[in-house]
């Protein structure tokens, strides 16, 4: 199957500094990604739909001046949590689809936590 | 928008037995359902799919029904051992051909197989 790689797989920060997170689609192009969040025991929630070459697409109740993403290449997306807050420590997880199937494929997450 | 809803939220069961986890979906237009396996702190892991032309799908020992009228959709899993223990997670999308469809998760289902 398609490879999606996460960057960093975790990282800590102090409140009020931003951190970004890559993901990239490994073996193949992707001109749409997925970023979900996913609190401890909880399911995954959408938080926006990454479009190449144009604006991601946020779902009802995400920030997207706090959420920054950046889908600059086929084969990468970016977020950016702006002025981050211990309430913004999560897992958070990039997917992709890739060819006809439909099939989402995922990255490896990012834990964030906010000191 | 899609709304999937899944129970039971925790299901233990004695090694060997059978598991049944059983989701709901209100978008009628949705046509692609997927199942998750998500061990903690890993990305999810496709089980097994179905799509909305055909009612059952099976894979050794995992098999997923469709009730498209009744709008749900159950996975099984028999023979159950100690490595299915994890989380599982529904999900549902339209998909007709593009990628650009979002993919909306359930709640989840934690199950424990009791050795």
């Amino acid at each position: 199957g398609a490879v999606v790689s996460q960057h960093p797989s975790w990282v800590i920060c102090k409140s009020g500094t931003s951190v970004k997170i890559e993901c990239r689609s490994l073996d193949f192009q992707a001109t749409t990604m997925f970023w979900y969040r996913q609190f401890p025991k909880q399911s995954l929630m959408l938080m926006a739909t990454s479009n190449e070459g144009s604006k991601a697409t946020y779902e009802q109740g995400v920030e997207k001046d706090k959420f920054l993403i950046n889908h600059a290449s086929l084969t990468l997306s970016t977020l950016t949590v702006t002025s981050a807050h211990p309430e913004d420590s999560s897992f958070y997880i990039c997917s992709a689809s890739q060819g006809a199937t439909g099939e989402l494929f995922f990255g490896e997450g990012s834990r964030l936590t906010v000191l | 928008g899609e709304n999937v809803e899944q129970h039971p939220s925790t299901l233990s069961v004695q090694e060997g037995d059978s598991a049944v986890i059983k989701c709901t979906y209100s978008d009628s237009a949705s046509n692609y359902f997927p199942w998750y396996k998500q061990e903690l702190g890993k990305r999810p892991q496709l089980i097994i799919d179905i799509r909305s032309n055909v009612g059952e799908k099976k894979d050794q020992r995992i098999a997923v029904t469709l009730n498209k009228t009744a709008k749900h959709f159950s996975l099984h899993i028999t023979e159950t051992q100690p490595e299915d223990s994890a989380v599982y997670f529904c999900a549902a999308k339209r998909y007709y051909g593009g990628a650009t469809n979002k993919l909306i998760f359930g709640t989840g289902t934690l199950l424990a197989v009791q050795p």
